[in-house]
């Protein structure tokens, strides 16, 4: 489910080193699954995106992984960069009597250290 | 290209007072749209989203309400705000795919 009250948890990571941001999501009639980036002050950015009938899917210094049995979802930032800190959300596009409604998982603050 | 025009940027409003919060989008036909709410370093809320002219789904029971009075404009409206509404507001479309967010609106009640 959504937890939008909390402070998001951190990853605090060297430059260089590989990142994963991890999410969990509740509905498994999702079908379609996306991550995020949103620096301060703006409005979130797409990354990368992944469908239900695939398991990974990579971008440009970006894998997703998503594992349908325990609804789990992962974003993979190799060589991480001090401009890939931000906060990470992941989104599932969840199914409901006929519509469909983009849901934001809780986020993650991601800090590179140079 | 699409792109999505959220206004105003900033806001500063009294308690009691009266909101309306205005997204348009181009580029796009009968998109799905979105309102979010982030308060400071939370994450984001889905208030309403929107499948079509005059249609409004609300998720969760508040003093805000939102209007799709045409195909690509969205509105979010309060009679009166309180305090609790300060927040970032981010205004999204989506044609069933990866949502496209606005620059969003910063809220602060006093």
């Amino acid at each position: 489910g959504e937890s939008v009250g909390l402070h998001l948890p951190t990853l605090s990571v060297q430059e260089g080193d590989n990142s994963i941001i991890n999410c969990a999501y509740s509905n498994s009639a999702s079908d379609y699954f996306i991550w995020y980036k949103q620096e301060s002050g703006k409005g979130p950015q797409f990354i990368i995106d992944i469908r239900s009938n695939m398991d990974k899917r990579q971008g440009q210094r970006v894998t997703v992984l998503l594992n349908k049995t325990v609804k789990h979802l992962s974003l993979q930032i190799a060589a991480t960069q001090p401009g890939d800190s931000a906060v990470y959300f992941c989104a599932e596009n969840r199914r409901q009597g006929g519509s469909e409604k983009l849901v934001f998982g809780k986020g993650t603050k991601l800090t590179v250290n140079p | 290209s699409q792109t999505i025009h959220q206004w105003p940027a900033t806001l500063v409003q009294p308690v009691g007072s009266p909101l309306s919060l205005e997204c348009t989008v181009e580029g796009t036909s009968n998109p799905n749209l979105y309102w979010y709410r982030q308060a400071a370093g939370r994450g984001l809320q889905l208030l309403f989203y929107s499948v079509g002219i005059g249609q409004i789904s609300s998720e969760v029971p508040q003093n805000l309400s939102a209007s799709r009075p045409q195909d690509r404009q969205f509105i979010l409206s309060s009679k009166k705000l309180l305090l609790s509404d300060s927040g970032f507001y981010l205004c999204a479309w989506s044609d069933g795919g990866q949502g496209n967010f606005g620059p969003g609106t910063r809220l602060l009640v006093l």
